[in-house]
């Protein structure tokens, strides 16, 4: 079964610390790993990662991709209250014909100011 | 650009009644559509995805169900609610993946949070 760890699972900092979010996958046949944004209601992109070693950025975010080691983390530097919310970790598998996102159970990221 | 409406936003029913949700995407055409659920400390979990008109697959046995009557129009049903089916309900899209094998994110909608009384 298509598996998405996602660790902590909630994290409390102050603004202006840096923190990173850890995310492990085991799928079959892996297409892409995606971050997600949730703060109050619909999740919103941040990032998709098909290759090794390939950072993407936007901004303070950042994520890297690990296919030999199925995980990827996010960086999050100089945080702001505003960066509070739950980050989702999900990963594209292709099975039965269908590519399916499965995602992980969320890390709820409090900044304090 | 595209977009993606759900509604209603908040839904409180009685166990026993029926249920309709609707989700609609406007600005592309044949999209992948996506019913996901939302239970506190569980993640998102795929409830179905439909690649076309009339066509639906099912993720999890419920007592749930979907149609995609149109192209652009995913809708959620059930005939009797149950407690169990409280959670926060999750329509998204994304473009027909290409032949290549790219793939593009998925966008949600903004959610209806169902409440089972």
């Amino acid at each position: 079964e298509d598996k998405v760890v996602q660790s902590p699972l909630s994290l409390v900092v102050h603004e202006g610390d840096t923190v990173t979010l850890n995310c492990s996958y085991e799928v079959t046949n892996f297409r892409s790993l995606l971050w997600y944004k949730q703060e109050k209601k619909a999740p919103t992109f941040l990032f998709m990662l098909t290759s090794s070693g390939i950072e993407k950025k936007s901004g303070r975010l950042s994520s890297i991709l690990d296919k030999k080691e199925l995980f990827s983390i996010l960086n999050i530097t100089a945080t702001q209250t505003g960066d509070s919310a739950v980050y989702l970790c999900a990963v594209f598998s292709y099975q039965g014909g269908s590519e399916k996102l499965v995602f992980g159970k969320g890390m709820k990221l409090t900044v304090n100011p | 650009s595209q977009t993606i409406h759900q509604w209603p936003a908040t839904l409180v029913q009685p166990v026993g009644s029926p249920l309709s949700l609707e989700c609609t995407v406007e600005g592309t055409s044949n999209p992948n559509l996506y019913w996901y659920r939302q239970a506190a400390g569980r993640g998102l979990q795929l409830l179905f995805y439909s690649v076309g008109i009339g066509q639906i697959s099912s993720e999890v046995p419920q007592n749930l169900s979907a149609s995609r009557p149109q192209d652009r129009q995913f809708i959620l049903s059930s005939k009797k609610l149950l407690l169990s089916d409280s959670g926060f309900y999750l329509c998204a899209w994304r473009p027909r993946p290409h032949r290549d094998g790219y793939n593009s994110p998925l966008h949600f909608g903004n959610g209806t949070r169902l409440t089972v009384t």
